[in-house]
């Protein structure tokens, strides 16, 4: 039981490329989440899935992209990376107790660092 | 909106100190309450968490009372150890239909010395 992984675990972009991060979890989770942690800011939540084939936007989803093909990947895309964009991402998920209930535990992957030259 | 406000760190105790994390919060309705813990290299784990007033979550010696006349959820430890040194973040949520997002903090590191 891996928990939740993420690739990579370290990326250098130049202004204007692409690429995608990929989150997977193995606890048959339905949710998941994209944060990023910027120094000073704590994490600040990207987007978001509440199941297979639906994503939402969070509070910071403005030049990121997002899908969720299979339950259990979350893939965060950057079409036209940007110097602001140079954070520590983190990937997390939970499970669902119910429609009212409590969100219970989110579980965090370990982060890709990423720096946009 | 909700909003969570830690106090600025970074904190230095000696080991064996007393530790104190003030975390208080704004959030309409009844969230639950949340402390992780984020090691160097590391993503965030949960410490503990309260889901209702009164309530308290306990783990490794860590100590936090939901108090919902203060609205607050401070993070105690009686003597610290070197292997504390991470930095904290308290977090909420608020449940209801489609509300399963966390709202953190800034985060407060702890560097304890020998």
């Amino acid at each position: 039981n891996a928990g939740v992984t993420q690739t990579p675990k370290f990326r250098v972009l130049k202004t204007g490329q692409s690429m995608t991060l990929l989150c997977a979890q193995d606890m048959n989770h339905e949710y998941m989440y994209w944060y990023r942690q910027d120094p000073g800011m704590g994490l600040r939540l990207i987007h978001y899935s509440v199941g297979e084939g639906t994503t939402a936007k969070g509070e910071v989803p403005d030049g990121y992209n997002v899908s969720r093909l299979k339950k259990q990947n979350f893939l965060l895309g950057l079409e036209s990376a940007a110097p602001s964009q140079t954070s520590v991402y983190f990937c997390a998920s939970s499970y669902v107790v119910g429609d009212l209930a409590p969100q219970d535990t989110q579980y965090f992957g370990p982060g890709t660092r990423l720096t946009v030259l | 909106g909700n909003s969570v406000t830690q106090m600025e760190g970074p904190v230095t105790l000696s080991e064996e100190a007393f530790l104190t994390i003030n975390c208080t919060y704004t959030a309409t309705g009844y969230p639950s309450l949340f402390w992780y813990v984020q090691y160097p290299g590391e993503g965030l784990q949960l410490l503990l968490k309260a889901t209702k007033a009164d309530d308290k979550g306990s783990n490794k010696g860590f100590e936090a009372t939901y108090r919902k006349e203060t609205t607050s959820f401070h993070l105690e430890k009686g003597s610290v150890q070197v292997s504390d040194s991470a930095v904290y973040f308290c977090a909420l949520t608020r449940p209801g239909a489609g509300s399963y997002q966390l709202t953190f903090g800034k985060g407060t590191k702890l560097s304890v010395i020998p």
